[in-house]
Parts: C-alpha cells; sequence; structure tokens
C-alpha cells in the first residue's frame, strides 16, 4: 500500500492563528512519531504514539504544541497561536512496532509551515 | 543527553570520486545507528543502519561501520553517481521504542 501521506503539504499562516497538520501512518503500523526540521538543522523529535499507550510528550517545545491519535491511525498536530519559530517542516513517521530501536521508520512528505 | 555530530556541508564531488561523511555520537548503553537520505523533492528514508558494536550496513553502494571505541558511524560509498546528490543524516536510537535522535545533515553534491 501508500506510504506514509501528511496534508496539507505547506500551509502560511499568520502569527498567532492555530494550525492542525495531519499524518495518515502505514497501515498496520502501530508506532508514530512526529519531528521538526527547522532550516538547516537537523530533526527534533517532538512526540511519540504506540498503540492505546500514553503518548511520549518530551519533545514538544511548549504547551502551544498538542497531538492526538485515534487508535492506530490518523495523527494530527496542532499548535495555537502560532509564532514565526514555529516556522519549520513537521515529518511523521511511523513503524511496525516499538519492541526494538531497530525498527525503520518510514516518513511522510512533510508540511512546511510557514508562520508570517 | 544523547547527540550526533556530522560533518558539515554542502560536499561537492565529481562522478566517480570517493565520498565519506563523517558521524560521531553520544549516547548512553548500546544505540543503534542510522543513515537516513532525503533525495531532492522526497521523503527521508532509510540507507542502511547498524544495532551493535562492529556491524556493518550497507545499501546502494553505501557503507558505515559502527565502532564503539570511536563512538563513529561514518558513512562511505567507493564511486558516487550523480543521483546520489541528497542530504544525508546519521541518527541513533537509543531508547527501546525507536525515538531517533539527528545530526544536522550533510548535503552532497555530484557533479557530472
Amino acid at each position: 500500500g501508500a506510504g506514509v501521506s501528511q496534508s496539507p503539504s505547506n500551509k502560511v499562516t499568520e502569527k498567532g492563528k492555530d494550525v492542525e497538520l495531519r499524518c495518515d501512518p502505514i497501515s498496520g503500523h502501530t508506532a508514530l512519531y512526529w519531528y521538526r526540521q527547522r532550516l538547516g538543522q537537523g530533526l527534533e523529535f517532538l512526540i511519540y504514539f504506540q498503540g492505546n499507550s500514553a503518548p511520549d510528550k518530551s519533545g514538544l517545545p511548549s504547551d502551544r504544541f498538542s497531538a492526538e491519535r485515534t487508535g492506530e491511525s490518523v495523527s494530527t498536530l496542532t499548535i495555537q497561536r502560532t509564532q514565526q519559530e514555529d516556522s519549520a517542516v513537521y515529518l511523521c513517521a511511523s513503524s511496525q512496532a516499538s519492541g526494538g530501536s531497530s525498527y525503520e521508520q518510514y516518513f511522510g512528505p512533510g508540511t512546511r509551515l510557514t508562520v508570517t | 543527553g544523547d547527540s550526533v555530530t556530522q560533518m558539515e556541508g554542502p560536499v561537492t564531488l565529481s562522478e566517480e570520486a570517493f565520498l565519506t561523511i563523517n558521524c560521531t555520537y553520544t549516547a548512553t548503553g548500546y544505540p543503534s545507528l542510522f543513515w537516513y537520505v532525503q533525495y531532492p523533492g522526497e521523503g527521508l528514508q532509510l540507507l542502511l543502519k547498524a544495532t551493535k558494536a562492529d556491524d556493518k550496513g550497507s545499501n546502494k553502494g553505501f557503507e558505515a561501520t559502527y565502532r564503539k571505541e570511536t563512538t563513529s558511524f561514518h558513512l562511505e560509498k567507493g564511486s558516487v553517481q550523480v543521483s546520489d546528490s541528497a542530504v544525508y543524516f546519521c541518527a541513533l536510537s537509543s531508547v527501546s521504542w525507536g525515538k531517533l535522535q539527528f545530526g544536522a545533515g550533510t548535503q552532497v553534491v555530484v557533479t557530472p
């Protein structure tokens, strides 16, 4: 089947507005990750979901960031009251399981967020 | 905390040249190590991995050996092609559930 998909591919928003980013993982993948890639930098981990377990939110940079996932399906990342420093590419990845750190993560194409 | 340091780019090479991208890491325990590649206009994809010391990961002519004594995982290719032009990311995972810690990425440009 299809790979990880994300929408929108691009989003331009005004400072102070809320935005919602969507990720559709590969069917059957129980683990889902969100990362952020700022210009010229590596990817920063944001949040991790595994099945019905409580998510690991240790990478979220502030309480303006939140994410949800419905079962082992779609996930949404919400950024409230956006700031210019939130401008980045937001990447979603999924993997078959989290039983070992060697499982391959499959990445989506990302959502490029620009806050003006 | 965990960290990954890789050489800065861009690295510009002629076709058929030898490529090395240095990567060193700091981590607790025994992490798994990865190289991801991002071709222009495409998503990030796994290039190769190694899960324990002295393992060699290989794919598409690229190789990297997990060196615990030097905490390194350098990426090499003997003869690059124009199609190898991309951004390469070194990454590690030292937790059981797979959170990846990435380096900043190295852009490689291969000219004909």
